[in-house]
């Protein structure tokens, strides 16, 4: 049972470049979401998925694209990577949005020069 | 911004002790959750306390809420080397937006 599963695990960019961040859950969950994960703050959210079919703003969406591909896979793509970027991200879900407990990815850890 | 605040933000004890961790959040919420991350992974989801409840226990888990003071305490009894992580408190205030705090980083000295 594999849960939540991100690719890739670690990664590093230059300033202007893109790339996708992908993300499967085999729980047959509805809700999905991307956090990253900055030293001393926490985890932020940047765009959720309720279900299939839709994706919304978190709180740092800036920068960021979402693809919802089907209800197993959630994509998170920077189309010009800034160091501000840098960061870890995490791709987690839940049966149905924050009623539920969340399950996380490995996360993936992004260094953007 | 950040709706839920852990305190202390660490927290250094030894194997056999109580550890509490508290959180303070700002607006009403349907739920709180505890999470634990060991260094390097992803969060692990520990317990969940409803709006409705007034404590909640796992194991060695145990969960207080209070929503009159928009706060709650995680207690780990008896800790051990392996508790050491760090642990998010997680509000919902109703939605999809969960909220983390910025965590208690927890040391447990064998």
């Amino acid at each position: 049972n594999a849960g939540v599963t991100q690719t890739p695990k670690f990664q590093v960019l230059k300033t202007g470049q893109s790339m996708t961040l992908q993300c499967a859950q085999d729980m047959n969950h509805n809700s999905m979401y991307w956090y990253r994960q900055d030293p001393g703050m926490g985890l932020r959210l940047i765009y959720y998925s309720a279900s299939e079919g839709t994706t919304d703003k978190g709180e740092v969406p800036n920068g960021y694209n979402v693809s919802r591909l089907n209800k197993r896979e959630f994509s998170l793509r920077l189309e010009s990577a800034a160091p501000s970027q840098t960061s870890v991200y995490f791709c987690a879900s839940s049966e149905v949005g924050g009623d539920t407990e969340a399950f996380f990815g490995q996360g993936t850890r992004l260094t953007v020069v | 911004s950040q709706q839920g605040e852990e305190d202390p933000q660490a927290l250094s004890i030894q194997e056999g002790e109580n550890a509490t961790m508290n959180c303070s959040y700002k607006t009403s919420i349907n739920n709180l959750q505890w999470y634990r991350q060991n260094s390097g992974r992803g969060l692990v989801h520990l317990i969940l306390i409803r709006s409705n409840e007034r404590e909640k226990h796992s194991g060695r888990l145990r969960v207080t809420l209070d929503t009159s003071k928009k706060s709650s305490s995680l207690l780990i009894t008896a800790s051990r080397a392996a508790d050491t992580a760090s642990y998010f408190c997680a509000t919902d205030p109703g939605g999809f937006k969960t909220i983390f705090g910025a965590g208690t980083r927890l040391f447990v000295k064998a």
